[in-house]
């Protein structure tokens, strides 16, 4: 049972404009939130996180918003560019787990000149 | 830098063949991971370990077994290898906070 989902197996999107990665969790115990980008043929490589105290984590042009009533969190990556086409992960942990991260399927980010 | 190295980067090998991914990290990280990767299901759980000498299965271990003799080394075997086996592999270790996942380059193991 898949407790991290990512509907959207794909998005496209032209340079400049904004990338919106959506991401929704099951369990209410999870209290770490993560985005992971990962290149074809390499390892995923970690992004931008946020703890579930907090409702906004911005890094330059990536935001992460977390929203905990809709169980849902979401990835703003402003101006997008076309070297931001990887395939993204969202993961989710909860402290009792010995750190052990849920992942979603992920999102293929495309942006195109 | 964290460095975690996946022993190989492209295997093949063949149906019924034992197999060993080996994962090192030189970070002294107690928590280390064995994940699968494939198109349209993200990364799968297959073991996971929290210190020398133990493990825990994942969500998907049928098929597979892991060794941890070492803290650095965490190894997986696949004990006879199969078709639906063919995959790209990736190890992760956990930093002391437990929060951020450290990730090896990956394995692509094809069995034929």
């Amino acid at each position: 049972d898949q407790q991290v989902k990512q509907n959207s197996p794909s998005l496209s999107v032209q340079e400049g404009r904004i990338s919106i990665l959506n991401c929704d969790y099951t369990n209410s115990m999870f209290d770490y939130f993560l985005w992971y980008k990962k290149y074809p043929a390499e390892g995923p490589t970690f992004l931008i996180s946020i703890s579930s105290i907090k409702d906004k984590n911005e890094d330059g042009r990536f935001t992460v918003f977390l929203n905990k009533s809709a169980k849902h969190l979401s990835l703003h990556i402003v101006p997008s560019q076309p070297g931001d086409s990887a395939v993204y992960f969202c993961a989710s942990s909860r402290g009792s787990t010995l750190g052990r991260l849920y992942f979603g399927r992920g999102t293929q980010l495309t942006v195109w000149p | 830098d964290v460095k975690v190295t996946q022993s190989s980067r492209y295997l093949v090998k063949r149906t019924g063949e034992k197999v060993f991914l080996e994962c090192v990290q030189d970070m002294d990280h107690e928590n280390m991971f064995w994940y699968r990767q494939d198109p349209g299901l993200g990364l799968r759980l297959i073991y996971f370990s929290y210190d020398v000498k133990m493990k825990e299965k994942g969500d998907i271990p049928e098929g597979y077994s892991v060794s941890r003799e070492k803290k650095e080394r965490f190894s997986l075997i696949l004990e006879s290898a199969s078709t639906n086996q063919t995959s790209m592999y990736l190890c992760a270790t956990l930093d002391s906070s437990n929060t951020e996942a450290f990730f090896g380059q990956g394995t692509r193991l094809t069995v034929v």
